[in-house]
């Protein structure tokens, strides 16, 4: 069974551009969510979606957005990069995303992104 | 809000030895999960280990296992036998029952030496 897999691995933007990161689940998983890794915060969460719905929110700004689609696959944007944002991008899959047994989340490798 | 707190920045020791890592949380929830995720340098955050808070007894897998206390919110990690592969930064994180959202301790970078 495939893993969890972010494209692209790496990525450099300068100031005031958008990105797109990618994040294809485990196949079966229907939750599927985001958190950036920095130095100085450390893990944060970005957000969760579960069939197409986002059901968690961590405190980020509007900037930073995501949409999940009907095969589970998700995105995740950031407009307007600040050199803040410049992280580790990681998303995790999940089984079920409910309440239960299988709440275990699997990672991918992350995206490198580099804001210039 | 939930948080968890790693005390141990970093942390080293000779391979075959034992090591204890140490996490604190704080939540006013009675149910939820706590984990031990290790993130080698290729990045992948890879499971090690999960309790889930309404099993009193403590987990183990392997060389691996935690000693939880429920009412201390305290849940350190004991690696046995420690080979040099262990080497990596581990973090604990806290799940809330019903919540797919991981809160993350600042992680401790544990270094094995030969």
């Amino acid at each position: 069974k495939a893993g969890v897999t972010q494209t692209p691995r790496y990525l450099i933007k300068t100031r005031g551009q958008q990105v797109t990161l990618s994040c294809s689940p485990i196949s079966g998983h229907r939750s599927v969510s985001w958190y950036q890794q920095t130095p100085g915060q450390g893990l944060q969460f970005l957000f969760e979606y579960f069939s197409e719905t986002q059901r968690n929110k961590g405190n980020f700004p509007g900037r930073f957005s995501g949409r999940q689609f009907s095969n589970s696959r998700s995105e995740m944007n950031v407009s307007t990069l600040e050199l803040g944002d410049s992280a580790l991008y990681l998303c995790a899959s999940s089984p079920t995303g409910t309440t239960g047994m299988n709440t275990e989340a699997f990672f991918g490798q992350g995206t490198r992104l580099t804001v210039v | 809000a939930q948080t968890v707190t790693q005390s141990q920045p970093e942390m080293s020791v000779q391979e075959a030895e034992t090591v204890t890592l140490s996490c604190t949380y704080d939540t006013s929830e009675n149910n939820y999960y706590l984990f031990w995720y290790k993130q080698p340098p290729s990045r992948q955050m890879i499971l090690v280990i999960r309790q889930e808070a309404y099993k009193q007894q403590n987990a183990t897998e392997n060389r691996f296992s935690v000693n939880f206390q429920k009412a201390a919110k305290s849940f350190s990690l004991k690696i046995s036998d420690s080979q040099l592969g262990d080497t990596a930064m581990y973090f604990c994180a806290f799940m809330t029952l019903g919540a797919q959202k991981l809160v993350f301790g600042q992680g401790t970078r544990l270094t094995i030496n030969p």
